[in-house]
């Protein structure tokens, strides 16, 4: 299995903070990696598809980049709203296989 | 827009077999280019992808539970479901349906899920 990891596993941050998440995955996965966002009790949610692309009605203070085995989602200037956690997924090879995800909390 | 919602009990007992529906409402289940997904999530843990189904049958299924796993689609009843089989006090999570987008690429991941359903194993 592909194993993603998530650096930090938690960060806390203020509103208006540029805030970055780290995701490698254990072999090369092209451009095949997706990033969720997860809020206590409810379901995850795409976020970025295909590294780099912008799910439709999502900010575009988040952004996505990377390419092979590291990966970076970036929220430009952190919103209330934002406060969840963070979860990267490898659609590249079966199993697919989730990162442990990060923790954005308020400082 | 196309919404999921998951169906079934919420305690199975130890050994028996977890049963559990998807509903597809605001759109079909036959259209092309998606497959109907399970996923679990351990209480305060991380995502499992316990696999998925194309409309037409094809089935994928994550190694760590293919033995114990069977999805199988009712386009019909525009629904798809997952059986786990001799199930203990590990297999208890909110399960959650998911479609997965193969997108141009055909690895576009999961679009759009349904709000999960609590399954507790206890006797």
């Amino acid at each position: 299995d592909i194993q993603m990891t998530q650096s930090p596993s938690s960060l806390s941050a203020s509103v208006g903070d540029r805030v970055t998440i780290t995701c490698r995955a254990s072999q090369g996965i092209r451009n095949d990696l997706g990033w969720y966002q997860q809020k206590p009790g409810k379901a995850p949610k795409r976020l970025i598809y295909a590294a780099s692309n912008l799910q439709s009605g999502v900010p575009s203070r988040f952004s996505g980049s990377g390419s092979g085995t590291e990966f970076t989602l970036t929220i430009s200037s952190l919103q209330p709203e934002d406060f969840a956690t963070y979860y990267c997924l490898q659609p590249n090879t079966y199993p697919f296989t989730f990162g442990p995800g990060t923790k954005v909390d308020i400082k | 827009q196309v919404q999921l919602q998951e169906s079934g009990p919420g305690l199975v007992k130890p050994s028996q077999t977890l049963s559990l529906t998807c509903t597809v409402s605001g759109g079909s289940i036959s259209m092309g280019g998606y497959y109907w997904s399970w996923i679990r999530q351990h209480p305060g843990k991380g995502l499992e992808w316990i696999g998925y189904i194309y409309y037409s049958g094809s089935t994928y299924y994550n190694p760590s539970l293919k033995s114990r796993v069977t999805i199988s689609v009712d386009t019909s009843k525009n629904q798809f479901s997952l059986k786990l089989r001799s199930v203990t006090d590990a297999d208890t999570a909110v399960y959650y349906c998911a479609r997965y987008d193969v997108g141009a690429e055909g690895n576009d991941g999961f679009d759009i899920w349904g709000q999960g359903t609590m399954v507790t194993v206890s006797s």
